[in-house]
């Protein structure tokens, strides 16, 4: 199993553009989710599913969107970056009510 | 929303000393998960605790639940260079949504 696989790895923006971070893991979790983190800050919940079809707003949303079309894949879209984007972004996957599986995570900086 | 406050903040010991992080929060909490993430890592979930008291060992890490359900500590036992990292601690909320503690990072001297 690979787990879960984000790419890409790093990425540099300049303000304005937008990208996708793709998020894949090969558990059949049903429950998958994006993180954002920032020093001093934790990590802070993007967006959730709890299934394919099926996606919420956590606690910072705003400048993201997400779909989950397949059990599998959960891409997070930046519409238009801002430097306040600048983060380490993970996406993580779990059974529901168990520990998260998280990927590698994505370095963006935006200037 | 759930908030979660973890203290301290910053953490330095001797190779072999004891070490502990402690969560607190204002709410009743359902459950409580814990995280180790390494430098440059992703976080690594380390436990679960559900029930009020409970207490769970892994090797030289204690982790305890409050009886109020209000706070949890993870210690430390003995600590060496690879206990070096983040730990935070995490509420679950309701669809399996976690909010994470702002992280007690360890630094061991060898």
């Amino acid at each position: 199993n690979a787990g879960v696989t984000q790419t890409p790895k790093f990425q540099v923006l300049k303000t304005g553009q937008s990208m996708t971070l793709q998020c894949a893991q090969d558990m059949n979790h049903e429950y998958m989710s994006w993180y954002r983190q920032d020093p001093g800050m934790g990590l802070r919940l993007i967006h959730y599913s709890v299934g394919a079809g099926i996606t919420d707003q956590g606690e910072v949303p705003n400048g993201y969107n997400v779909s989950r079309s397949t059990t599998e894949d959960f891409p997070l879209r930046l519409l238009s970056a801002a430097p306040s984007q600048t983060s380490v972004y993970f996406c993580a996957s779990s059974y529901s009510g168990t520990g998260l599986h998280f990927g590698n995570g994505t370095r963006l900086t935006v200037t | 929303g759930q908030q979660v406050m973890q203290i301290p903040q910053y953490q330095h010991v001797q190779e072999g000393e004891d070490f502990t992080t402690y969560c607190n929060s204002s709410t009743t909490l359902s459950n409580i998960q814990w995280y180790k993430q390494r430098p440059g890592g992703h976080p690594v979930f380390l436990i679960q605790l559900v029930k009020s008291g409970e207490v769970k060992k892994q090797k030289r890490l204690t982790f305890q639940f409050g009886e109020a359900k209000k706070n949890s500590s993870l210690h430390i036992t003995a600590t060496q260079t690879t206990d070096v990292g983040t730990y935070f601690c995490a509420a679950l909320t309701g669809a399996n949504n976690l909010f994470f503690g702002t992280g007690t990072r360890l630094t061991v001297i060898p």
